[in-house]
Formats: C-alpha cells, sequence, structure tokens
C-alpha cells in the first residue's frame, strides 16, 4: 500500500467551471477526512466520511461543495461554478476509526482558478 | 479542542537539536496533544502523540509538563530534511464524530548549514 492518493496533483480551471477531485485512502481506513489549506495558513477541516456516511461537514463547506465515498473506499469533492477564492490545496487523510493512531495525509491537489 | 500556541520560526543547525515549544494552557484531562510536520508541498505527516507521559519514536521526541499545560518536540538531531511546518495540535481521543485535527498556524522550522 503506498499511501493516499490524490488525482489530480495540479487542476487550473476557468472561474464558473465545475472540478473534481479524487482521493484514494489507505484500503483498510474506514474514516477519510478533507481539508483545504491555503497560502500561509494551516489546513482546514471541510468534512468527514465514515465508511461510506459523511458524519461531519465544516461550515466553510458551502452548497456548491460536495463530497461523496460511495462504497466506503475512494471519495470524490467536487466544486461546481468555482471561484477564486476557492484556489487553495485541498488535503485527503485517512485513518483506522478506532484507536489514537495518526491520520495519513496524502500531497493533495492544488485547484487554482483564473 | 483546546488551542495551542507556537512560536511562528525558529532556526536550527543541522546535527543539533531541534527544540520546538507549544502551550496548551486550556487542555483537558482526555485531550491528547498531537504533532505533525509539513514539508513544502506535501501533506502534514504525522510525528508523535502523548496523553501525559513523554513519548520516543524513531522521528522525535515528546515532552509534556506535568500540569500538561505545554509540551516539547524534540528532534535530537536535526537535517536539512526537518526543515518543514510543525502543528502541535490537542485532540479529545476517540470522540466519534468530533475526530476531525484543527491546525494553527504551526511553527517553521529553518534548518541551515
Amino acid at each position: 500500500d503506498t499511501g493516499v492518493s490524490q488525482n489530480p496533483r495540479h487542476k487550473i480551471t476557468k472561474r464558473g467551471q465545475n472540478v473534481t477531485f479524487r482521493c484514494d485512502p489507505i484500503s483498510e481506513h474506514n474514516r477519510l477526512y478533507w481539508y483545504r489549506q491555503t497560502l500561509g495558513q494551516g489546513p482546514e477541516f471541510l468534512t468527514y466520511f465514515q465508511n461510506e456516511a459523511q458524519l461531519e461537514k465544516s461550515r466553510l463547506l458551502s452548497d456548491r461543495f460536495s463530497a461523496e465515498r460511495p462504497k466506503g473506499s475512494f471519495s470524490t469533492l467536487e466544486i461546481q461554478r468555482t471561484e477564486q477564492g476557492d484556489s487553495a490545496m485541498y488535503l485527503c487523510a485517512s485513518r483506522h476509526g478506532t484507536g489514537n493512531y495518526g491520520y495519513t495525509f496524502g500531497s493533495g491537489t492544488r485547484l487554482t482558478v483564473v | 479542542d483546546a488551542k495551542t500556541t507556537q512560536p511562528t520560526s525558529m532556526d536550527c543547525a543541522e546535527g543539533r537539536a531541534a527544540n520546538l515549544p507549544c502551550n496548551h494552557s486550556t487542555i483537558s484531562g482526555n485531550e491528547y496533544v498531537y504533532w505533525y510536520r509539513q514539508i513544502h508541498s506535501q501533506g502534514p505527516q504525522y510525528i508523535i502523540h502523548g496523553l501525559k507521559n513523554n513519548e520516543t519514536n524513531e522521528m522525535a521526541s515528546l515532552i509534556i509538563t506535568e500540569d500538561r499545560k505545554s509540551s516539547t518536540l524534540i528532534l535530537p538531531h536535526a537535517t536539512l530534511r526537518d526543515t518543514a511546518v510543525y502543528y502541535c495540535i490537542v485532540r479529545v481521543a476517540n470522540t466519534g464524530t468530533a475526530s476531525k485535527l484543527t491546525f494553527g498556524t504551526g511553527t517553521r522550522l529553518q534548518v541551515t548549514l
């Protein structure tokens, strides 16, 4: 297992377009998280899945954002009608559901909205 | 989850120990201290965590004061590859839905020759 995989690594899109990112977590991890990180700031929590259930969403996740984890494995994060303020690094993390194990993060998808 | 306070930046000479402090004066009895680091253009990497006892692993040591209001992450022999932003995070363990990490702005550690 090579860890948490995120695709694409980079995405440049025009304002108003829709974009979708994919995260493949570590296979035995049932918890999956999405974070957003802007320049000079720490990552900010967006949403969290336990298996296929989306259990928590941040206020940062506006109506234009939607995340899915249909079979409890990979997850997608879609942003509709992108705005320049959506430009950021989008990070995915996974972990075991029990115990105090650390989270394993992917390398992120860097989104630039022009 | 309790808030943490870290210095904005620190420098360390290669080969020397890097001691990164963190204040978490409002920590609760069931909150753990976690440390992550983020090397440029990568996702955060888990380093170590602890509740009240000092902890050591292959990457670092974590020293937590007796009153648990502060902690220090120690990289015993810093190398250039340890240059990164280091995040100290306090989090309640095994809280079910409330299991997210809340990051601050961290400490930017620069290791120099």
